[in-house]
Order: C-alpha cells, then sequence, then structure tokens
C-alpha cells in the first residue's frame, strides 16, 4: 500500500531556514501537501504542488518535488518561533484520499 | 466564512457503548472526509462522502458507519468502542470537482476508559 515517511524531529534557531523532508511510495500521487498542527489543534494547509512540477514557491515557503526519488521538502525560510508544530506530508492518491507521514515536530528556539 | 466546524470537541465513553461526531463543512464544499489521528501518529482515513454517498473507505472495520445529509454536514458513528479507538477524530471538506484542496476542522478529541 501507499506509505509516507518522514523524519520525526527538526530543531533550528530563529532566523534560520527549516528543512523537513518527506519520501513516499505511490508514484500515481498526483498532488502533495504539507499540512501544520499546532498543540490540540486541526490540521492547516500550507501549501500543495502538483506532481508535473518541481518547485512551489509561496512566501517564506519553498516546496521542492523529486518525483524520481519520490522526495518532496519543504524550506521554511526566516524560521520563526510561530512556525513551531507538527508538519505532515501527505499524498493524494485518488478521489481526494490522502495518505500521511506521521509528521515532524519542528521546535524553534530563540 | 466559516470553515469546517465540528462537535462536540471533547468526548468521554465507556467501552461498548456508540458515539456520533459531527461536521459541517466549509461553505461551497460538498465533499466530507474523516480521519483518526491517534496520538503522535498522522491521520488515518476512515471514509469519504459525496452526493449522500459513501465514494471511498479506509481500512476500518464496520463498527464506522457514517451519513451525510442534503446540506453537506456529514456524521460518523463508532459503535461497540473499543479502548483503541482513543484518538482525535478529524473531518475535511472540499469540492467534488477538480479541486484538490481539503481543510480540516479542529477535531473531536475521543476518549474510551
Amino acid at each position: 500500500g501507499e506509505d509516507v515517511e518522514q523524519s520525526l524531529f527538526l530543531s533550528v534557531r530563529e532566523g534560520d531556514s527549516s528543512v523537513i523532508n518527506c519520501t513516499y511510495t505511490d508514484s500515481s500521487s498526483t498532488y502533495l501537501y504539507w499540512y501544520k498542527q499546532e498543540p490540540g489543534a486541526g490540521l492547516q494547509l500550507l501549501t500543495y504542488i502538483f506532481s508535473n512540477m518541481d518547485m512551489k514557491q509561496d512566501q517564506r515557503l519553498t516546496v521542492l518535488l523529486n518525483k524520481k526519488d519520490k522526495h518532496l521538502s519543504l524550506r521554511i525560510a526566516d524560521t520563526q518561533t510561530g512556525d513551531s508544530a507538527i508538519y505532515f506530508c501527505a499524498c493524494n492518491t485518488g478521489f481526494q484520499k490522502l495518505v500521511f507521514g506521521t509528521g515532524t515536530r519542528l521546535l524553534v528556539s530563540p | 466564512d466559516a470553515g469546517v466546524t465540528q462537535s462536540p470537541t471533547h468526548l468521554i465513553k465507556t467501552r461498548g457503548q456508540q458515539v456520533t461526531l459531527r461536521c459541517s463543512p466549509k461553505s461551497g464544499h460538498d465533499t466530507v472526509s474523516w480521519y483518526q489521528q491517534a496520538l503522535g501518529q498522522g491521520p488515518q482515513f476512515i471514509f469519504q462522502y459525496y452526493e449522500e454517498e459513501e465514494r471511498q473507505r479506509g481500512n476500518f472495520p464496520d463498527r464506522f458507519s457514517g451519513h451525510q445529509f442534503p446540506n453537506y454536514s456529514s456524521e460518523l458513528n463508532v459503535n461497540a468502542l473499543l479502548l483503541g479507538d482513543s484518538a482525535l477524530y478529524l473531518c475535511a471538506s472540499s469540492t467534488g470537482g477538480a479541486s484538490y484542496e481539503q481543510y480540516f476542522g479542529p477535531g473531536t478529541r475521543l476518549t474510551v476508559t
């Protein structure tokens, strides 16, 4: 079945760039997503990329997609303490069914 | 414009009981998906409703059932609750057409004792 993997934890200093990585197995995924979850809250859609794109930039966020290696990354420029949260990578496997990774906890220290 | 809303926020039930969770989709959305998020895990897809029919189902037992109403709101029912059903239940809404944006509600935290 589909599988999405992420590293569990990332720690950065405020003002640095953060890069969160994700690998997936389903090559038929048409869209790939990044969601943010703060403690006790639901998921906030940050950005998504269509599978025929290599890169998408949205303000401080840059998504890179390497379809050959099935690797997705999210770069957050000028990371702030408010960016501390869990970040989930997800793949669209058809009819908008999303398969999520286990999440990467980002800790931003002042 | 209200986003996705869910009720109740928290719920405590006993093993063997039944529970109903509710979701109202974002304005303009007609598709509702339900996900279960166990502690420390990513969300797992339960099922999706479109045009009042279950369109897709994940790997969950028949104890999990749902319904979608003509106004596109949805319910998730879980029968014969097990301790392992304790989780955050998330509802996501989208449009059934070409939109690939799914928006999530705040979730319902279910605790089974």
